[in-house]
């Protein structure tokens, strides 16, 4: 089973300044989707940025880029100029391209939790 | 386009008490799914939906059910309520399985926050 680890339960950023926020997963797949996702306090899950894993560029979205290392399996995210409206929890998602819409077709991690200080 | 839209937003339910989660797209998204969120965790799938009379089950399935008679609706139903069901609930859909990460893409509702006493 696909599994996906947020070692960071929980980070601090001065407004303006660079955060990373780590994902690592486990997989046997080669050819698969990653996603972070971000949910402010409204509770509303907003896509921030999405990756396939066969392609080498790293995926990237105004201030929002990722470090993704396929051989490691690890999917870093990394917020530039950081904004109080950065302020929410972070998920790390992992999606199976080779299950018929299964229970492991998105797995999520369990979020770390990013407050952007001013 | 409205999204995935979720009714209701809170509820407050007793045990042993049913009740049907709304969810609605208006995209012609064929895959649906329902989603619980727990303290501390992720989201977990209840149910899935690949199309119009198409479900199956997810990770955490038991007690819910679900149906699918058209494509832009997916309700979930709590059969009789318990405690531990105690929960954020998210519907969310793509348009469809097998593709682009476009297509894969799931979009989320604004949640329903369900309490059970």
């Amino acid at each position: 089973a696909q599994t996906v680890t947020q070692s960071q339960p929980e980070m601090s950023v001065q407004e303006a300044e660079t955060v990373t926020l780590s994902c690592t997963y486990d997989t046997s797949e080669s050819n698969y989707y990653l996603f972070w996702y971000k949910q402010p306090p409204s509770r509303q899950m907003i896509l921030v940025i999405r990756q396939e894993a066969y392609k080498q560029q790293n995926a990237t979205e105004n201030r929002f880029s990722v470090n993704f290392q396929k051989a490691a399996k690890s999917f870093s995210l990394k917020i530039s100029d950081s904004q109080l409206g950065d302020t929410a929890m972070y998920f790390c998602a992992f999606m199976n391209l080779y299950t018929q819409g299964g229970s492991e077709k998105l797995v999520f991690g369990k979020g770390t939790k990013l407050t952007v200080n001013p | 386009n409205a999204g995935v839209t979720q009714t209701p937003k809170f509820q407050v339910l007793k045990t042993g008490q049913s009740m049907t989660l709304q969810c609605a797209q208006d995209m012609n998204h064929e895959y649906m799914s329902w989603y619980r969120q727990d303290p501390g965790m992720g989201l977990r799938l209840i149910h899935y939906s690949v199309g119009a009379g198409i479900t199956d089950q997810g990770e955490v399935p038991n007690g819910y059910n679900v149906s699918r008679s058209t494509t832009e609706d997916f309700p979930l139903r709590l059969l009789s309520a318990a405690p531990s069901q105690t929960s954020v609930y998210f519907c969310a859909s793509s348009y469809g399985t097998s593709g682009t990460p476009y297509q894969e893409t799931q979009y989320f509702g604004p949640g329903t926050r369900l309490l059970v006493l």
